[in-house]
């Protein structure tokens, strides 16, 4: 059965002070691996897809890395607005399996 | 804009009493999913359509069925909802088995209460 944990459950941090979020997974046949954005009441928002392991992606503050176990999402000099839940999620087997989020909280 | 729409975005049924949620998508995918998330938890897929074929989860609860009557729509029906369906739906879209930039698109969900 294909899993994926993402740690930790929440993490705050004050504006400016960069981080990684972890998500790591045990599946057969990984087609890729997703994160998305989720924020409150509404549907996750995509982010990134990483196919291989050593593969890297940016957007703005935001940059996702993939070993063969996990993935990483590093937030760099996080703002407010940085806020919300981040999912991550496998695709394997015709089907795409999430993790519980990590719940992410930037005080100015 | 192209894009996952879901109808309507809070829905209160009562014990018991069917329901029906609403998915279009203006995308022209062929594959349409159906998720539920509760309070605090990982998106659990309950079935999805690839093209006109449906596929059910094994852990899907009978109260729950689905209909797709074109490449546009999909519907989620709870038959009898109980207490313990009260929670975020969330219908999503993909061309094929999701591959590629941007993967899945998700709609905003619709947020069913119980009472």
């Amino acid at each position: 059965e294909d899993q994926v944990t993402q740690s930790p459950e929440a993490l705050r941090l004050q504006e400016g002070e960069s981080s990684s979020l972890n998500c790591s997974y045990t599946v057969s046949g990984l087609r890729g691996l997703f994160w998305y954005r989720q924020d409150p009441g509404k549907g996750p928002e995509f982010l990134f897809t990483l196919y291989s392991a050593g593969e890297e992606k940016e957007k703005e503050r935001l940059k996702a890395t993939l070993t063969k176990k996990e993935s990483f999402l590093h937030i760099t000099a996080p703002k407010p607005e940085d806020s919300a839940t981040y999912l991550c999620a496998v695709q394997a087997n015709g089907k795409l399996t999430f993790g519980q989020g990590t719940i992410l909280t930037v005080h100015p | 804009d192209a894009m996952v729409i879901q109808n309507p975005r809070y829905q209160v049924t009562q014990f018991g009493k069917p329901v029906t949620l609403s998915c279009s998508q203006t995308l022209n995918h062929n594959v349409m999913y159906w998720y539920q998330q509760k309070s605090s938890q990982a998106p659990k897929l309950l079935f999805h359509y690839y093209d006109k074929d449906f596929n059910n989860e094994a852990d899907t609860p009978d109260n729950f069925q689905s209909r797709r009557p074109n490449t546009s729509f999909c519907f989620l029906d709870i038959r009898s909802p109980g207490l313990g369906d009260a929670a975020m739906y969330l219908c999503a879209t993909s061309r094929g088995q999701g591959s590629g930039a941007g993967g899945y698109t998700f709609g905003s969900g619709t947020r069913l209460t119980v009472v």
